[in-house]
């Protein structure tokens, strides 16, 4: 079957412009979660999503991130105004119901340049 | 701060050894943790758990040792294949608290199985 996809797979931008990032989950997937891998590092959690609404969204690193998933299955992250340190790989996940670990499926990810 | 740490960035082994990946933490309230192996380009994929009430998981070659008093895991891939040949992330969760099931993943070990 299908596995989570993400796009664009590259998406290269300016300083100070605005970018979405697009994530569809595994279908019928309750729970999403976005990670950001930077260069020599792992991922690092973002936000989580239980069905529409964001559960858990401690890890967003300023007021320049949001993520929508207003239908309970696509989710977009939107990021203003880019900056480089932005520059990373966004890692979408999903899982049937959030309550099992090691139930996170990946998508391989969009690859952000802000030059 | 690092909550998990690992802190060898490769790792090369003949194939057929053994390899052993080391993991260590610094949050008490960690309670599961897992491993994940990512190829170039692709997502990170699920590769074997273990809950803090266990000291050892085994799943065919890969086996997760777990050691909480010394907040230490590892990773022992015997025998080694080429195809083994990846980056690996230790992560942990605390789902014992009722947070969602987040994970917290370490820098990552690159390892090379030779031929």
């Amino acid at each position: 079957g299908a596995g989570v996809s993400q796009t664009p797979s590259n998406k290269v931008t300016e300083k100070g412009k605005y970018v979405e990032l697009r994530c569809d989950p595994i279908s019928g997937h309750t729970a999403l979660y976005w990670y950001r891998q930077s260069l020599g590092q792992g991922p690092e959690f973002l936000i989580y999503f239980q069905g529409t609404g964001a559960a858990d969204d401690s890890g967003l690193p300023n007021d320049r991130f949001f993520a929508v998933r207003p239908e309970g299955s696509v989710s977009t992250l939107k990021i203003q105004r880019t900056e480089r340190g932005d520059s990373a790989v966004y890692l979408c996940a999903s899982s049937f119901t959030g309550t099992r670990i090691d139930e996170q499926y990946f998508g391989p990810g969009t690859r952000l340049t802000v030059t | 701060d690092q909550q998990v740490k690992q802190n060898s960035p490769s790792l090369s082994v003949q194939e057929g050894r053994i390899s052993i990946l080391n993991c260590d933490y610094t949050n008490s309230m960690f309670d599961y943790f897992l491993w994940y192996k990512k190829y170039p380009a692709e997502g990170p994929t699920f590769l074997i758990s273990i809950s803090s009430i266990k000291d050892k998981n085994e799943d065919g070659r890969f086996t997760v040792f777990l050691n909480k008093s010394a907040k230490h895991l590892s990773l022992h891939i015997v025998p080694s294949q080429p195809g083994d040949s990846a980056v690996y992330f230790c992560a942990a969760s605390a789902r014992g608290t009722g947070a969602n099931s987040k994970l917290t993943f370490g820098k990552g070990i690159t390892l090379s199985v030779r031929p």
